[in-house]
């Protein structure tokens, strides 16, 4: 069974520049979950929906982050415009439920400039 | 002071050494405590899993929960350099699933 794929793996843009992360999570899980890991840190929770729906994005700084999960499968979270304090590793997260295992995915490391 | 505490290490042990790793938390709602382990460049994979206080064994790895001290714990036993990682707590209520992690530990494991 194929795990949670994300793209682009790395990403370097310059500051004021827009950027999007894509995350296919694996088949039949219906919470999808977007974490940013900073250098030395633990994950910390950016957003999390039950199917299409955005239940917890508290921590989502919404000025400049968006997030999308259309027909409850795959999702994309963008940034726009990036900040240098933006620079860390985000990662993708899937589950049967939010009860359930969380399985990452590899992580889209975005550097900017 | 953060929920978790984790100590960030980098902790060095000699290859079959049986190494120790902590947590503490100050949240008494905690009832489900995790410890995921990370490599370089990959995301975080789920290594052991525990409901409330108690002890968990799995292979060369052991988890044990003691939740009057807010303390949670993970042994390997006879370690590899395979098991050179990062590793961290994670942790979460009944009510709210959310996970609250640690900032992790790097274990180097010298052959």
């Amino acid at each position: 069974e194929a795990g949670v794929v994300q793209s682009p793996r790395y990403k370097i843009i310059e500051k004021k520049q827009p950027v999007a992360f894509w995350c296919n999570p694996i088949s039949g899980h219906n919470t999808l979950y977007w974490y940013r890991q900073n250098l030395g840190q633990g994950p910390e929770l950016l957003i999390r929906y039950e199917n299409e729906e955005a239940v917890d994005d508290s921590q989502l700084p919404k000025d400049r982050f968006s997030a999308e999960r259309l027909k409850g499968v795959d999702s994309t979270l963008k940034i726009q415009p990036a900040e240098l304090g933006d620079s860390a590793v985000y990662l993708c997260a899937s589950s049967l439920s939010r009860a359930e295992t969380q399985y990452f995915g590899p992580g889209t490391r975005l550097l900017v400039l | 002071q953060k929920e978790v505490e984790q100590d960030p290490g980098p902790l060095s042990v000699p290859e079959g050494a049986i190494v120790s790793l902590n947590c503490t938390y100050s949240n008494s709602a905690f009832q489900y405590f995790m410890w995921y382990r990370q490599y370089s460049r990959k995301g975080p994979e789920l290594l052991m899993y525990t409901y409330s206080s108690g002890n968990k064994e799995d292979g060369r790895f052991t988890a044990q929960v003691d939740k009057s001290s807010k303390y949670i714990s993970l042994f390997i036993r006879d370690s590899q350099p395979s098991d050179s990682a990062t590793y961290l707590c994670a942790m979460s209520g009944s009510s709210n699933y959310q996970l609250i992690w640690g900032a992790g530990t790097k274990l180097i494991i010298k052959p």
